[in-house]
């Protein structure tokens, strides 16, 4: 069964350093979307790509996030300069069309703890 | 803005109960609501999708119900066991797709 995959799984760092997480869609999928979920609490929505374009971005903290899809397929998330604050859980997810109602299929996440 | 609630928290049980979680939204404009577990640490596995016009999904043990206009959902776990512990997460789905989750209910079921 296709999955998303994501790596590393989990990622510790220094506050101030720079950190970037990989996600690898479900082949074939138009829609990749990245949340954000710290412990304890349900995710949150980060980015939508919709190919290579950014549909939603509006809860990326842009100062210091970034991603990008380049070519429509897989997808890095970056951020510059870590902060205590970013600790969390990065989730990926897909979805074929990124039409209404749509399932989207997780990945298994990428752990990140800023000491 | 939609805001997504669910009530417990947090459950425990003893193995063998049928048990209900809630989750409760703000914003009845939804296009579908969807329900996920997520073992500690790990990502999230669909369980159930009921779109709009539905009002339940069963699959399984596992039994899903969907109000718009009360602004309710309800997941349902009958027999619980051992191996359903973790934690229930429910998001409705706007018509952008986007969606919105609620904290969660860890549930845990002892043997």
């Amino acid at each position: 069964e296709a999955e998303v995959a994501q790596s590393p799984r989990y990622k510790i760092t220094e506050k101030s350093q720079a950190v970037a997480f990989w996600c690898d869609p479900i082949s074939g999928h138009a829609t990749l979307y990245w949340y954000r979920q710290i412990l304890g609490q349900g995710p949150e929505l980060l980015v939508q790509f919709q190919d290579e374009s950014v549909v939603d971005d509006s809860q990326l903290p842009k100062d210091r996030f970034s991603a990008e899809r380049l070519k429509g397929v897989d997808s890095t998330l970056k951020i510059q300069p870590a902060e205590l604050g970013d600790s969390a859980m990065y989730l990926c997810a897909s979805s074929p069309l990124g039409q209404g109602g749509e399932t989207q299929y997780f990945g298994p996440g990428t752990r990140l703890l800023v000491l | 803005k939609q805001e997504v609630t669910q009530i417990p928290a947090a459950l425990s049980v003893p193995e063998g109960e049928n048990l209900v979680l809630n989750c409760s939204f703000t914003d009845s404009a939804i296009y579908n609501l969807q329900w996920f577990r997520q073992d500690p640490g790990k990502g999230l596995t669909s369980l159930l999708l009921i779109q709009s016009s539905q009002r339940e999904q069963t699959s399984g043990r596992l039994n899903a119900s969907l109000d718009k206009s009360s602004g309710r959902s309800t997941l349902y776990i009958a027999a619980s066991q051992p191996g359903d512990s973790a934690t229930y997460l429910c998001a409705v789905i706007p018509a952008g797709n986007m969606l919105t989750f609620g904290g969660g209910t860890r549930l845990m079921v002892k043997p």
